[in-house]
């Protein structure tokens, strides 16, 4: 069964430094997201990406923060300068043209110390 | 402003017995609704879903209900397994490529 996959699978990386999340969505699939879950709390919408291009962001997703498509296969997640409060669980997601069913990734926990 | 709710941090249940998860939304545009199933450390895996059209829909041992004047979805689960015992979030969106905003999630603990 296809799935999205995401690597890493855990970073710790140091306050201020830039962070690269990458993923793989499904193969066919047109719309991508980035959701988090920082420990004990929901799951956050951060951004979703259509057409090479951002559709939808939320507050969360500041200037801090990146996404790009750079071929035809990754979708990345940048962080430029991390803090402490990003450390939670990245989750990379996709959609198909026609189903209105997200899937989701495993994961990549990312730890700011 | 929490558009999706689950208001049962946390639920028990007997093996083989009835799991029924709710969820409130609050926002009348949803039309779609989904659950997921999250084990910890791991991302939500998708269960069942239900558009707004319909009032059941049921796959397997997983039902889901929407009752859509009371704004209310509910996940039944039966007979319920050990195996089923995770966080189980609700989510909803609207039509065109919309974010998916989740409740904060029922954690489900299936006693053998």
């Amino acid at each position: 069964e296809p799935e999205v996959t995401q690597t890493p699978s855990h970073q710790v990386t140091q306050m201020g430094q830039e962070v690269i999340l990458r993923c793989v969505p499904i193969s066919n699939h047109l719309y991508f997201y980035w959701y988090r879950q920082i420990l004990g709390q929901k799951v956050e919408f951060l951004v979703s990406f259509y057409n090479n291009e951002i559709s939808e962001k939320s507050e969360i997703f500041d200037d801090q923060f990146s996404v790009e498509r750079p071929d035809g296969s990754n979708f990345t997640l940048k962080i430029r300068s991390t803090k402490l409060e990003d450390s939670a669980m990245y989750f990379c997601a996709s959609r198909g043209w026609t189903g209105n069913t997200i899937y989701f990734g495993e994961g990549s926990w990312l730890t700011v110390v | 402003d929490q558009q999706v709710k689950q208001n049962s941090p946390s639920l028990s249940v007997q093996e083989g017995r009835i799991s029924i998860l709710n969820c409130d939304y609050t926002n009348s545009m949803f039309d779609y609704f989904l659950w997921y199933k999250k084990y910890p450390a791991e991302g939500p895996t998708f269960l069942i879903s239900i558009s707004s059209i319909k009032d059941k829909n049921e796959d397997g041992r997983f039902t889901v209900f929407l009752n859509k004047s009371a704004k209310h979805l509910s996940l039944h689960i039966v007979p319920s397994q050990p195996g089923d015992s995770a966080v189980y979030f609700c989510a909803a969106r609207d039509s065109g490529n919309t974010p998916l905003v989740f409740g904060k999630g029922t954690r489900l603990s299936v006693i053998a």
